[in-house]
Parts: structure tokens; C-alpha cells; sequence
């Protein structure tokens, strides 16, 4: 049970290139989120998905894009990376809105030079 | 601003003693829960207290919740080496959004 997969584990970045965060999960679940991770700051949600073909924003969208063609997969696209975008990302899954138990993947390590 | 907030950021304690962390919200919610994360993983589910609940436990770990004063505990009794992490707090208000705290960081002495 592969649970939420996410890829690259770690990317260096130069300022100004663009690149997309892989995450797959395998548990049929309706709702996929991402976080970032900054020192002190815990995780805030960047953009999230309530099912195939609907996304929203988070609380810090900016510079990020993702789409939702299928249950399964749920990409991060950094547009025009910028150093202030260095951190850890984090996908989530959970099967519904409502606060159920969210499951993570293991954390993309992101270097934005 | 962040919804739930950690106390203390940081605890340091010997092997079996108990540790307890808290955790502050500033609106309504209708679930809260606790995660851990290990140094360079992902985030582990622990528990989850719904706002009509006031304490669950979970074999060492009990988590208790106070609506009126918006705030949780969660204590981890005979901690153990293998308790050294992160804990997390994450509050849920019916919708969307579960809005996750800063973070407790526990080192467990050997």
C-alpha cells in the first residue's frame, strides 16, 4: 500500500526555472492538499482539491499552480521560482473535507538558487 | 495568521517522564487533531477529538479539549527515546481547510 507518493525528494532550483511536484496517491480519496514547510512557520496549505476537476486556493497560492485531471494525481507547478520558494512540500490526502485523517507523503526538499 | 499554536515550541525531558504539550485556537472548530513528525518525514496521524469531546486516549496518549477556553493539551506519559519528534496540532472548521500550528519539538533523553 503505497499510500501518497510524492517526487522529486529533492530538486535545486536555479531562480527563474519552473518545475512541477509530482504526487500520486492509491487510497481513492477525494480530497489532495499541499503544504509547505518553513522553519518555525509549521505547514501552510498552498492549494487544495476536492475532487477530479476542482481546485482552490490556500492560504499562500502565489507562484503556484496545480490541476486536478484525476483522483489519483494531484501536481504542483512552481511557474517562476524564486529563492523565497526554497522549503519542504509536503502532499496530502484525506477522504473527505470534513477534518478525517489527512495522510502525507514524505516531503519534496525544494533549493531555489 | 496561524489558527492553532503550540506550547512550548520546544520541551526537553528524560525517558520515562511525561510530556505535555499545548495548543491554542482563536476560532470555532469542529475537530482538532494531533500529528507527529519524525525528523525528515512526513507528517503521522495520532489522534482526533471532535468539538463535542472533551478526552480521548490512545495507549500512552491522552488529548483533552476545551472549547470554552479554545485550547488542547496532549500528553505522551513514559515517554521514550523513540517520542523524540515534532507534534503538531491541526484544527478543522467544518470546511476545507485544516489550518496546522508551528509545532512542539520533543526530545526525549535516553
Amino acid at each position: 500500500n503505497a499510500g501518497v507518493t510524492q517526487t522529486p525528494k529533492f530538486q535545486v532550483l536555479k531562480t527563474g526555472q519552473s518545475m512541477t511536484l509530482q504526487c500520486a496517491q492509491d487510497m481513492n480519496h477525494e480530497y489532495m492538499s499541499w503544504y509547505r514547510q518553513d522553519p518555525g512557520m509549521g505547514l501552510r496549505l498552498i492549494h487544495y482539491s476536492v475532487g477530479a476537476g476542482i481546485t482552490d486556493q490556500g492560504e499562500v497560492p502565489n507562484g503556484y499552480n496545480v490541476s486536478r485531471s484525476t483522483t489519483e494525481d494531484f501536481p504542483l507547478r512552481l511557474l517562476s521560482a524564486a529563492p523565497s520558494q526554497t522549503s519542504v512540500y509536503f502532499c496530502a490526502s484525506s477522504f473527505s473535507r470534513s477534518g478525517n485523517t489527512i495522510y502525507f507523503g514524505e516531503g519534496s526538499w525544494l533549493t531555489v538558487v | 495568521s496561524q489558527q492553532g499554536e503550540e506550547d512550548p515550541q520546544a520541551l526537553s525531558i528524560q525517558e520515562g517522564e511525561n510530556a505535555t504539550m499545548n495548543c491554542s485556537y482563536k476560532t470555532s472548530i469542529n475537530n482538532l487533531q494531533w500529528y507527529r513528525q519524525n525528523s525528515g518525514r512526513g507528517l503521522v496521524h495520532l489522534i482526533l477529538i471532535r468539538s463535542n469531546e472533551r478526552e480521548k486516549h490512545s495507549g500512552r496518549l491522552r488529548v483533552t479539549l476545551d472549547t470554552s477556553k479554545k485550547s488542547s493539551s496532549l500528553l505522551i506519559t513514559a515517554s521514550r527515546a523513540a517520542d523524540t519528534a515534532s507534534y503538531f496540532c491541526a484544527t478543522n472548521t467544518g470546511g476545507f481547510k485544516t489550518i496546522f500550528g508551528a509545532g512542539t519539538r520533543l526530545f526525549v533523553k535516553a
